[in-house]
């Protein structure tokens, strides 16, 4: 059973445009919801995190979006650059888990200059 | 990634081999993971030690054991190794108790022939 669910699978975005991710969860018991980046021959890297109580979240050109009645939440990556070229992991954890999160599949984002 | 250190870097294996993979932290932390990553699966959880002296299983334990040695190692061994363990292995840390964002390792890139 797959808890967390990443699409797309692949994404091109020209410089300068906006990339989004979306990721669905089932376990309504999630309550911390990180997004990792991972450049190749490195392990991920936490760039942003949110919990349910907000609904947005944004750090530089990073923005969580999260609603909490439809179990999704998305990444948006504003005046997207090639150095954004990597892959990105959205993830959850909470409910008991013992501190486990559990991963999306991921998504491979190409920013073309 | 500075904390977390992995060994070996590269491993080729012939099935049946056994061998262990090495995880050492100097982050002081007290939860330690290791995951698989393969593509199109994203991260998936082999075991975890959520403090020194004890472990659990994840979601795909089978073919593994590990061992928390004290508070700094956190082993994986592969008692008899398959082809399906090819794979990228990473070993992560979190301080237990905050919000966490796990620190991963730069990976063990395992091939088993």
């Amino acid at each position: 059973q797959q808890q967390v669910k990443q699409s797309p699978q692949s994404l091109i975005v020209q410089k300068g445009g906006i990339s989004i991710i979306n990721c669905a969860y089932e376990n309504t018991a999630f309550d911390y919801f990180p997004w990792y980046q991972q450049f190749p021959g490195k392990g991920p890297a936490l760039l942003i995190a949110i919990r349910p109580d907000v609904s947005e979240k944004k750090e530089g050109r990073f923005t969580i979006s999260f609603n909490k009645s439809a179990k999704q939440f998305s990444l948006h990556i504003m005046d997207s650059q090639p150095g954004d070229s990597a892959t990105y992991f959205c993830a959850a954890m909470g409910g008991g888990s013992n501190y486990k999160l559990t991963f999306g599949k991921g998504t491979l984002l190409t920013v073309n200059p | 990634n500075a904390g977390v250190t992995q060994t070996p870097k590269f491993q080729v294996l012939k099935t049946g081999q056994s061998m262990t993979l090495q995880c050492a932290q100097d982050m002081n932390h007290n939860s330690m993971y290791w995951y698989r990553q393969d593509p199109g699966m994203g991260l998936r959880l082999i075991y975890y030690s959520a403090s020194e002296g004890t472990t659990d299983k994840g979601e795909v334990p089978n073919g593994y054991n590990v061992s928390r040695l004290n508070k700094r190692e956190f082993s994986l061994r592969l008692e008899s190794a398959a082809p399906s363990q090819t794979s990228v292995y990473f070993c992560a840390i979190a301080p237990r108790g905050v919000d966490s964002p796990l620190h991963f390792g730069n990976g063990t890139r395992l091939t088993v022939t």
